[in-house]
């Protein structure tokens, strides 16, 4: 089964409006990552955490890592329409494993 | 630069029939990895590589054959198509390491549909 699970499936919000997405994985992990992917298009590398970290900034985007209750969140502030798009978490399967298993992803609309 | 490069972007086959998705990293990554997409599922990981000459199975390889012959290439097999083999597959390479992977590089996507 899939590593991550990202929480809400779908998220729909106005432009200025700050966008928060949760992802929760279920094994101990070396590093996290957030990806974007516009429809249609393969994924682009947003940021990556690692385990150690338990905050990470990258202009709009501020990314979170809690490794106790295995869950990471992604807020996007001051939301563009531009930025509607599936947002992916992606975790290492951990335990020795060298996987790179993704989430179901987030399906976040930013109306103009 | 390229990148990764997923050939074809499009193909339709019918069933039983065989192919091969091919693609290519110029970036020296050890790791590389295929991936299917479905409505409502995500990505799920088919087959991957840490290097050279290994090859391990994801989450769902029945179907698909990979060989890793060189650290450029890691083409994916279907061996004998069938409709559920129907989806968007998406090849990804980055470096891996006791500390994790790096940010993974994705090819555009190669869209099959088997009739």
């Amino acid at each position: 089964s899939q590593q991550g699970e990202e929480d809400p499936q779908a998220l729909s919000i106005q432009e200025g409006e700050n966008a928060t997405m949760n992802c929760s994985y279920k094994t101990s992990i070396n590093n996290l990552q957030w990806y974007r992917q516009n429809s249609g298009r393969g994924l682009v590398h947003l940021i990556l955490i690692r385990s150690n970290e338990r905050e990470k900034h990258s202009g709009r985007l501020r990314v979170t890592l809690d490794t106790s209750k295995k869950s990471s969140s992604l807020l996007i502030t001051a939301s563009r329409a531009a930025d509607t798009a599936s947002y992916f978490c992606a975790t290492d399967a951990g335990g020795g494993s060298e996987k790179l298993v993704f989430g179901k992803g987030t399906k976040l609309t930013v109306n103009p | 630069n390229a990148g990764v490069t997923q050939t074809p972007k499009f193909q339709v086959l019918k069933t039983g029939q065989s192919m091969t998705l091919q693609c290519a990293q110029d970036m020296n990554h050890e790791y590389m990895s295929w991936y299917r997409q479905d409505p409502g599922m995500g990505l799920r990981l088919i087959h991957y590589s840490v290097g050279a000459g290994i090859t391990d199975q994801g989450e769902v390889p029945n179907g698909y054959n990979v060989s890793r012959s060189t650290t450029e290439d890691f083409p994916l097999r279907l061996l004998s198509a069938a409709p559920s083999q129907t989806s968007v597959y998406f090849c990804a390479s980055s470096y891996s390491s006791d500390r994790g992977h790096t940010e993974a590089f994705f090819g555009q996507g190669t869209r099959l549909t088997v009739v």
